[in-house]
């Protein structure tokens, strides 16, 4: 399995742009999460979804962050407007309910660069 | 999830056992432990997890104590390619039903 892939690896922007962070999870799992990661926070949960559903969405900070799964090999993560504090890597991460480890596959996350 | 505490960095020998220690002292029954860790500039990689008991994986071991409010990873051969971030998760088993937590982990640094 090649793994969960993201795309695209790093994305430059100016503030004020829309940006559409990319995610395929692992074939067959049936959770996805989305990652922030900074310096200043650390790695926070956004968003995951169960079966295509948004689950718990009390980790995006603003409207101007949205998510979607419109089926099981996709999810996209929606920044618009952009602006500099969104500055940061992305990951995305699948998993599998009932699994022996339920252990969670990270991508190789999104480097998101706001200008 | 349970609170975690580990030491923000480590050294370690090459060659030596890494000894990585984690409080959870407010870890409930139903909550297991659970190790990843993250290499610069990748995601994160899961390692081990357990209840109650010791584990032992071809990675790593995890010690639990009895009372279950501290374990400890151990990496019994440390290379250079282990120096990374790792984390100390507490959370409900299940399926991987629910995100994860991370606290600021440890930097383990392994030295030549």
């Amino acid at each position: 399995d090649a793994g969960v892939i993201q795309s695209p690896r790093h994305e430059v922007t100016e503030m004020g742009q829309e940006v559409t962070l990319r995610c395929k999870p692992i074939s067959g799992h049936d959770y996805l999460f989305w990652y922030r990661q900074t310096m200043m926070r650390g790695l926070e949960l956004l968003i995951y979804f169960n079966n295509n559903v948004p689950i718990d969405d009390s980790g995006m900070p603003e409207d101007r962050f949205s998510a979607k799964m419109p089926n099981a090999s996709f999810s996209t993560l929606k920044i618009q407007p952009s602006e500099p504090r969104d500055s940061a890597v992305y990951f995305c991460a699948s998993s599998l309910w009932g699994s022996s480890y339920n252990e969670q596959f990270f991508g190789p996350g999104t480097r998101l660069t706001v200008l | 999830d349970a609170k975690t505490t580990q030491p923000p960095s480590m050294d370690c020998a090459e060659g030596r056992a890494a000894n990585l220690p984690c409080n959870h002292s407010t870890i409930s029954g139903n909550e297991y432990v659970y190790w990843y860790r993250q290499i610069h500039s990748q995601g994160p990689q899961y390692i081990i997890h357990g209840l109650k008991n010791n584990e032992t994986n071809e990675m790593a071991s995890l010690i639990i104590t009895e009372d279950r409010k501290s374990s400890t990873l151990i990496l019994p051969h440390a290379t250079l390619r282990d120096t990374a971030v790792y984390y100390c998760i507490v959370r409900v088993g299940g399926g991987g039903a629910d995100g994860l937590t991370f606290g600021k982990g440890t930097h383990l640094i392994i030295q030549p």
